[in-house]
């Protein structure tokens, strides 16, 4: 049973380019969780989805991000028109279901030039 | 909204000693807190979960408990190892339409050989 994987483990996008990051949880894993961690900074909460279901986007920015998990295939978190302060790592979780252990993956790294 | 502390941000310690890591957190309204190591450039490992109507759980050298009334939670580790060195990092979960993860920023710890 593979883990959580992300995919691409780097991203280089200039400003004003379009990244999209992809999340494929744990085999039987219906609930999907996206963080950002900053340089020396904590884990912060982005987006949680359910299977083509939003259930909180509490820290989602308003502007330019969005986040999907359709029936089928991966769960896709996209930024538009990037600028330099969206460098980071973004990392996704997985879990069975809402109360039960969540993995995460290795992590995008995304890098805006 | 909830806030999770962990205490100290950066811990030392020799080689062999066991050491105590903290987390505090202010709602206790949690479904479950689950500790995870974070090595540098990577993603998160899981370590422990704890459920709210648990008080601790056991794995290995590690050993964390739980004290949801006072909004606490420890991480013991036995005979420590250089292989330990690593951020470590404990989340709570949420509970009532409040499921996500919240993360503290961490203890870095170093073990010294």
């Amino acid at each position: 049973n593979a883990g959580v994987m992300q995919n691409p483990r780097h991203l280089v996008r200039r400003r004003g380019q379009e990244a999209r990051l992809r999340c494929s949880p744990m085999k039987g894993h219906s609930h999907v969780y996206w963080y950002r961690q900053l340089p020396e900074e904590g884990l912060k909460f982005m987006v949680y989805l359910q299977k083509e279901n939003i259930i909180d986007e509490s820290g989602m920015p308003k502007e330019r991000f969005s986040a999907e998990f359709p029936k089928e295939g991966p769960s896709i978190l996209r930024i538009q028109q990037v600028v330099r302060g969206d460098s980071a790592a973004y990392f996704c979780a997985s879990s069975l279901n809402k109360n039960t252990e969540a993995f995460f993956g290795q992590g995008t790294r995304l890098t805006v030039v | 909204k909830q806030e999770v502390t962990q205490i100290p941000a950066a811990l030392s310690v020799p080689e062999g000693e066991n050491l105590v890591l903290n987390c505090s957190f202010t709602d206790s309204a949690i479904y479950n807190l689950q500790w995870f190591r974070q090595d540098p450039g990577k993603g998160l490992t899981s370590l422990l979960l704890i459920q709210s109507s648990q008080r601790e759980q056991t794995s290995g050298r590690l050993n964390a408990s739980l004290d949801k009334s006072s909004g606490r939670s420890t991480l013991y580790i036995a005979a420590s190892q250089p292989g330990d060195s690593a951020t470590y990092l404990c989340a709570v979960r949420g509970n009532f339409g409040n499921e996500k993860l919240t993360f503290g920023t961490g203890t870095r710890l170093t073990i010294i050989p």
